[in-house]
């Protein structure tokens, strides 16, 4: 069973604070690793995607991947209300054919 | 680019009528894949192509479910009687590859079955 784990939260942070989100994923053959946001009412669009072990900035966010542990996490500093969004994490899994699997989702609110 | 289009944004039928969704995906992309968002559920590959064959068409709820790609700019994923549990939200993205960079996604077709 190809699994991706999240907590549908929700995570609330205040304006400017660290928010954390966090995943595991089932399959320990798996080699790319995805976040994605999707606003309310609209379409997932890809923030970042991870394929080595440690850490990876873009701008506010920073992708943390940890294969030994089967865990990907995603860090958005300074946050902001525009983050208010739900924050995907998806997994390709190699096993059994190459399928994109999705977390269902942890729902972030930013307090301004 | 126009990124993925998906046509209609919105649907409602009736319970057992014939329903088709349109996709056209970004060009110079040579995978296409359809997924189907719930609340209880989330986000569900149905299925997808690559070079316009179906290559795994394993999450395909039942035969009522059907899709095509008859060209490399068009996609249709039809459903054939519709049923209220069909009722969900119909993405369709595209990638290079099998998406070692990430999807774009379409902004989906909202299905109501009553």
């Amino acid at each position: 069973q190809k699994e991706v784990e999240q907590n549908s939260g929700p995570l609330s942070v205040p304006e400017g604070a660290i928010a954390s989100l966090n995943c595991t994923y089932s399959d320990r053959g798996s080699q790319s690793f995805f976040w994605y946001r999707q606003y309310s009412g609209k379409s997932p669009e890809l923030i970042m995607f991870i394929y080595s072990n440690g850490d990876k900035e873009d701008g506010r966010f920073t992708a943390q991947l940890n294969k030994a542990s089967q865990y990907v996490s995603l860090l958005i500093r300074d946050s902001q209300p525009s983050d208010s969004a739900t924050y995907l994490c998806a997994v390709i899994f190699n096993t059994g054919g190459f399928k994109t699997i999705f977390g269902a989702g942890t729902r972030l609110f930013v307090k301004a | 680019d126009a990124g993925v289009i998906q046509s209609p944004r919105h649907e409602v039928t009736e319970m057992g009528q014939e329903v088709t969704l349109r996709c056209k995906p970004i060009s110079g992309h040579d995978y296409l894949f359809w997924y189907r968002q719930t609340m209880m559920r989330g986000l569900e590959l149905l299925i997808y192509f690559n070079n316009n064959v179906p290559i795994d068409d394993s999450g395909m709820p039942e035969d009522r479910f059907s899709a095509k790609m008859p060209n490399a700019s068009f996609s249709t994923l039809k459903i054939q009687p519709s049923e209220p549990r069909d009722s969900a939200v119909y993405f369709c993205a595209s990638s290079t590859g099998l998406g070692s960079n990430g999807y774009t996604f379409g902004s989906g077709t909202r299905l109501t079955v009553v």
